[in-house]
């Protein structure tokens, strides 16, 4: 069965700490893509990054970077210097077989950056 | 930067009734999707709409459910007769070509 799984429902740490956020995906496709949503309080969905299943370089933007590894199905999120406005639930998803539209969410990891 | 607009952002109806969420892509999107998502639970996919059609649903989206791009822009999901498991918060989204999707803020629905 295709899954996004993660496993860390809460997380907390204090301003200034790095943390890491764990996605595993289950997949018998060779073609997928992969993504990384933020949901802060007010709700929205805010898109981060997508990684197509050809591409395993890592990838940072500013304070955040993804690290992918296929050997282990694995797409993780890194938080460098955490801030209180890192404050989130954060999502990873994955669109199978392709471009379809689709996305699979995982459950999701609330993440508290406290002062 | 262009988005992904949803009306109204909260909706109360009553169990049984009928209630239409609308939203406006981006403009030049083709692409089309309705998600839910039930209070603290994670995102599930309703249905992608492609060329006027449907392109896939789940099988959330029961009969019960219909969307519909009535003028070029607007992109509605209808649900007939309401019952309280469909209070959840319903996103509209979008894509030009399936690089990348954009949401909307959302929709809240609460069924009494």
């Amino acid at each position: 069965a295709q899954k996004v799984t993660q496993a860390q429902t809460e997380i907390s740490v204090v301003e200034k700490e790095d943390v890491t956020l764990d996605c595993v995906y289950e997949t018998r496709d060779t073609t997928y893509y992969l993504f990384w949503y933020k949901q802060p309080p007010s709700g929205e969905l805010v898109f981060l990054i997508r990684r197509n299943s050809f591409d395993e370089q890592n990838e940072i933007s500013g304070r955040y970077s993804w690290n992918f590894q296929k050997s282990t199905s694995s797409f993780n999120f890194t938080i460098t210097a955490s801030q209180v406005v890192d404050s989130a639930v954060y999502f990873c998803a994955s669109d199978w077989s392709g471009n379809t539209g689709k996305l699979i969410f995982g459950q999701g990891t609330t993440l508290q950056v406290k002062p | 930067e262009p988005e992904v607009t949803q009306t109204p952002s909260h909706q109360v109806t009553q169990m049984g009734q009928e209630v239409i969420l609308r939203c406006v892509p981006i403009s030049n999107h083709l692409y089309f999707y309705w998600y839910r998502q039930i209070l603290g639970q994670k995102v599930e996919f309703l249905v992608s709409f492609y060329n006027n059609e449907i392109s896939e649903k789940s099988e959330i989206f029961d009969d019960q459910f219909s969307v519909e791009r009535p003028d070029g822009s607007n992109f509605t999901l209808k649900i007939r007769s309401t019952k309280l498991e469909d209070s959840a918060m319903y996103f509209c989204a979008s894509s030009p070509d399936l690089s990348g999707y954009t949401f909307g803020s959302g929709t809240r629905l609460t069924v009494v």
